[in-house]
């Protein structure tokens, strides 16, 4: 089955810097990878997705960057604010009917003013 | 506005009581997912429905644990009985069923078993 993983668990920032969170996943089938936000006491919110066919997507002063070849991908988060601060999760899953979506442990991210 | 609407928000419960969570997935979507969130676990996959059958429960402990789809609109999480290594947030989320498509979480339901 599939296994993602996600670095740094932690990651604290100064307002106005980039922060960076990285994924990896297992199953070369996996071809959705969508980016969960999720604010304290929340629910996770998606805030970005990306499909295998792209290499790069970006909204804004979010970024995501998928690597097919080596298996991973990741968010950039370009002019840090005080509410990008939350937990974010990455997911992987396979298109076809019948896979559900694995979520990454999960990065607390802190913007200091 | 189109939301997944779980109940009750909060539950606090005595262990060995039954615990029933609710689900109302969003108009017209056809997949339905119940995940656990613990701080340490993060958010693990108990069950998962595609036109309302289970497709996969395996992450679901089938002991004191059970998901159903009674109709549609509806889904719904028991455990019984509840025992305190129960406590977490527990999130409904549905989906279109298409592929490559996002998956819509609802509020979560705030389990404490005590």
């Amino acid at each position: 089955g599939e296994n993602v993983e996600q670095h740094p668990s932690t990651l604290s920032v100064q307002e106005g810097d980039s922060a960076v969170i990285k994924c990896t996943y297992s199953d070369s089938a996996s071809n959705y990878f969508p980016w969960y936000k999720q604010e304290l006491g929340k629910r996770p919110q998606l805030i970005i997705d990306i499909r295998s066919n792209v290499g790069e997507k970006k909204d804004q002063r979010i970024a995501v960057t998928l690597n097919k070849t080596a298996k991973h991908f990741s968010l950039h988060i370009t002019e840090t604010q005080p509410e990008d601060s939350a937990v974010y999760f990455c997911a992987a899953r396979r298109s076809n009917y019948g896979q559900n979506f694995v979520f990454g442990p999960g990065t607390r991210l802190s913007v200091l003013p | 506005d189109a939301r997944v609407t779980q109940t009750p928000r909060h539950k606090v419960t005595e262990m060995g009581q039954e615990v029933t969570m609710r689900c109302q997935p969003i108009l017209g979507h056809n997949t339905v997912f119940w995940y656990r969130q613990t701080m340490m676990q993060g958010l693990e996959l108990l069950a998962y429905f595609r036109n309302r059958a289970p497709l996969d429960d395996s992450g679901m402990p089938k002991d004191r644990f059970s998901a159903e789809m009674p109709d549609a609109t509806l889904a719904t999480l028991k455990i019984q009985p509840s025992e305190p290594r129960d406590s977490a947030v527990y999130f409904c989320a549905s989906g279109p069923g298409q592929p490559n498509t996002e998956a819509f979480f609802g509020q979560g339901t705030r389990l404490t078993v005590v």
